[in-house]
């Protein structure tokens, strides 16, 4: 089946490293996403990483994949107030030649002093 | 704004009444989706359109009807519909090919629908 899970919520404070963790199903998938979505907004495309690779790093952001568990996980640096938002991982498994893309619940992250 | 304008921002309707959500891009892409957000629960994807033709319908119900009459807008027709179905109503859009597939989808700021 076509699930992908994430815990639902995740308090750290300002300046301290925030681990988000993803488990995906379809070890096919091409490409796994992290989005990040602010109050009132739609998901915004945030980082990727493909899937012949084991980490990503892009600027305070570092993503690790672990094909043989299917985990994903993006750590946030020195993480800001700015940085408080739900946090989605999404999966691209192969779906008859288009870019379908399968979304877990999403992390609520809360960045207090 | 993303590229990708979804109108209205809010809505509250009756569950006897017909009403339409808008979803508009200019982007180029030829794929376009519209997906629920539920509050704790997983993103659903509700239906695929790559290049005006619809390619997956997730099981939705039949008050939930989709539309695209080009490339560039996608409707949702909704009507007779459930409390329930307040959610949040996310439309995105991609360039639906192998070389594009790592820029991912690009998202409306969705519609907050209330059913009442």
């Amino acid at each position: 089946g076509e699930d992908v899970e994430q815990s639902l919520f995740l308090s750290v404070r300002e300046g301290d490293s925030s681990v988000i963790n993803c488990t995906y199903t379809d070890s096919s998938s091409t490409y796994l996403y992290w989005y990040k979505q602010e109050p009132g907004a739609g998901l915004q495309l945030l980082t990727y990483i493909f899937s012949n690779m084991d980490m990503k790093q892009d600027q305070r952001l570092t993503v690790l994949l672990n094909k043989k568990d299917k985990h994903l996980s993006l750590r946030i640096a020195d993480t800001q107030t700015g940085d408080s938002a739900i946090y989605f991982c999404a999966e691209s498994p192969p779906s008859g030649g288009y870019n379908k893309l399968i979304f877990g619940a999403g992390t609520r992250l809360a960045v207090h002093p | 704004e993303t590229g990708v304008t979804q109108t209205p921002r809010h809505l509250v309707m009756g569950m006897t009444n017909k009403k339409s959500l808008k979803c508009e891009q200019h982007l180029g892409h030829n794929a376009m989706y519209w997906y629920k957000q539920s509050a704790k629960k997983p993103l659903e994807l509700m239906f695929v359109y790559n290049f005006k033709e619809q390619t997956e319908n997730n099981s939705v119900p039949s008050r939930f009807s989709p539309e695209c009459p080009n490339s560039s807008h996608l409707f949702l027709h909704l009507h007779t519909l459930q409390p329930e179905d307040s959610a949040l109503y996310l439309c995105a859009s991609s360039q639906d090919n192998a070389v594009a597939a790592n820029y991912g989808y690009t998202f409306g700021s969705g519609t907050r629908l209330t059913v009442v």
